[in-house]
């Protein structure tokens, strides 16, 4: 079946650092894959999204590429800010009516 | 925008109560979904529906049901609520219309069970 495996964290960066969350999955068909974000006391919002090969998703300064060779879909932002600090899950979706969410990563981002 | 309304942001009951948790979205779609979210378990499926009236069981159905009667609203009923289902509930719903579609999640309800 699908799977997908994230680095569990947690993360502490300061400000300003650079940010990579690694996110890699197993499927048997052609999945798109997301990235969501979790505030505290909040619901997952959806932060981006790839479906096919090669895609990069982008927004608010976060990125991912779908790398079909690498089976991977790795989070990264150039620059964090404190506001970043939240939960944040890879995750696979495919021709099924169900999700597969990795565990996700906690990151915190000091001043 | 998406918006998936849950009613209650937090909710206390006691052990054996019979329990609602009711969740309305605004975009016409035909599939939705109740997770719940527990620390170091992830976020697990409860039940889906893909229709009006349509229900099925995900990963840990067990102590739960669901009812949709309306395409917008789908309700997550704990029949006899006991410890174990003091939890994070998060619901979400999707278009159908493509596999790229996005979950869009509600802001949750934190149930406790005392």
């Amino acid at each position: 079946g699908n799977s997908v495996t994230q680095m569990e964290g947690p993360v502490t960066l300061s400000e300003e650092a650079f940010l990579t969350i690694n996110c890699t999955y197993t499927a048997t068909g052609y999945p798109s894959l997301f990235w969501y974000v979790q505030y505290p006391g909040e619901g997952l919002q959806l932060l981006l999204k790839a479906t096919k090969a090669d895609d990069k998703g982008s927004n608010k300064g976060f990125e991912a590429t779908y790398r079909k060779e690498t089976t991977s879909f790795h989070l990264e932002k150039g620059s964090v800010q404190v506001s970043d600090s939240a939960v944040y899950f890879c995750a696979l979706g495919d021709y099924g009516q169900n999700f597969v969410f990795g565990p996700g990563t906690r990151l915190s981002v000091l001043p | 925008d998406v918006k998936v309304t849950q009613s209650s942001r937090y909710l206390v009951k006691r052990t054996g109560e019979k329990v609602f948790l009711e969740c309305v979205q605004d975009m016409d779609h035909e599939n939705m979904f109740w997770y719940r979210q527990d620390p170091g378990l992830g976020l697990r499926l409860i039940y889906f529906s893909y229709d009006v009236k349509m229900k099925e069981k995900g990963d840990i159905p067990e102590g739960y049901s669901v009812s949709r009667e309306k395409k917008e609203r789908f309700s997550l009923i704990l029949e006899s609520a006991s410890t174990n289902q003091t939890s994070m509930y998060l619901c979400a719903s999707r278009s159908a219309s493509s596999y790229n579609s996005p979950l869009h999640f509600g802001n949750g309800t934190r149930l406790t069970v005392t």
